[in-house]
């Protein structure tokens, strides 16, 4: 069964300062990935994904995401962080059981420092 | 402009009384789907829908049931059932064309507390 996991709950960065997510992921099939943003108190929206046309994969607000087969990883980046990046960011992967549901991992919050 | 709408934004419920949380979209979507977000827990499916008239269960069902009578609407009933129903519900929508690459589109959600 698929599964994603994020590491770290909670990620600080000052602002300017690289941002980098972790997610890997767990598939046995070619898996599709994405990433999603929250900010507080609402809803959830699609930052980028991945659908196997290439391995790195330039999304909105500057981020980027690079499919690494080899690692099962799916790492967010962007090269210098706003402040208005802070927000809750949850990478997903696509149920191959059931075409069209997500799964998805349990968050990681990014805190900018000024 | 196309989108998702949930109503209302916070809701408040005394407990033992049932509630429904609304969902509709006009992005003409076939794919519908309730999702529960608590702290630290990410997003768990509730029910899903890839047709009018047809819905299944996800991964928290219990003490939660839904309609899809029409096309761009799809009501969650929290009832009297749910131990724990305080959370912030969030309805999502894809294309639903049965391909696995298909993003989802999220509503802003609704904020629900039980007093």
């Amino acid at each position: 069964a698929q599964s994603v996991t994020q590491l770290g709950s909670h990620v600080s960065v000052s602002e300017g300062a690289l941002v980098l997510l972790r997610c890997n992921y767990s598939s046995s099939v070619p898996p599709y990935l994405f990433w999603y943003v929250q900010y507080p108190n609402q809803g959830l929206q699609l930052l980028l994904k991945y659908t196997s046309a290439a391995t790195l994969v330039k999304g909105i607000n500057g981020f980027e995401a690079e499919f690494k087969k080899s690692e099962t990883s799916f790492h967010l980046t962007k090269p210098s962080a706003h402040m208005s990046d802070a927000a809750e960011y949850f990478c997903a992967v696509s149920d191959q059981r059931r075409d069209d549901k997500i799964i998805f991992g349990k968050g990681t919050r990014l805190h900018i420092l000024p | 402009d196309g989108g998702i709408t949930q109503s209302p934004k916070y809701l408040f419920r005394k407990e033992g009384q049932n509630v429904t949380l609304s969902c509709e979209q006009n992005l003409n979507h076939d794919a519908m789907y309730w999702y529960r977000q608590d702290p630290g827990q990410g997003l768990r499916l509730i029910y899903y829908s890839q047709i009018v008239n047809d819905f299944q269960k996800g991964d928290i069902a219990e003490g939660y049931s839904v309609s899809r009578e029409k096309k761009e609407s799809f009501p969650l009933t929290v009832t009297s059932a749910q131990k724990n129903p305080t959370a912030f519900y969030l309805c999502a929508s894809s294309i639903g064309s049965g391909s696995r690459y298909n993003e989802q589109f999220f509503g802003p959600g609704t904020r629900l507390t039980v007093l």
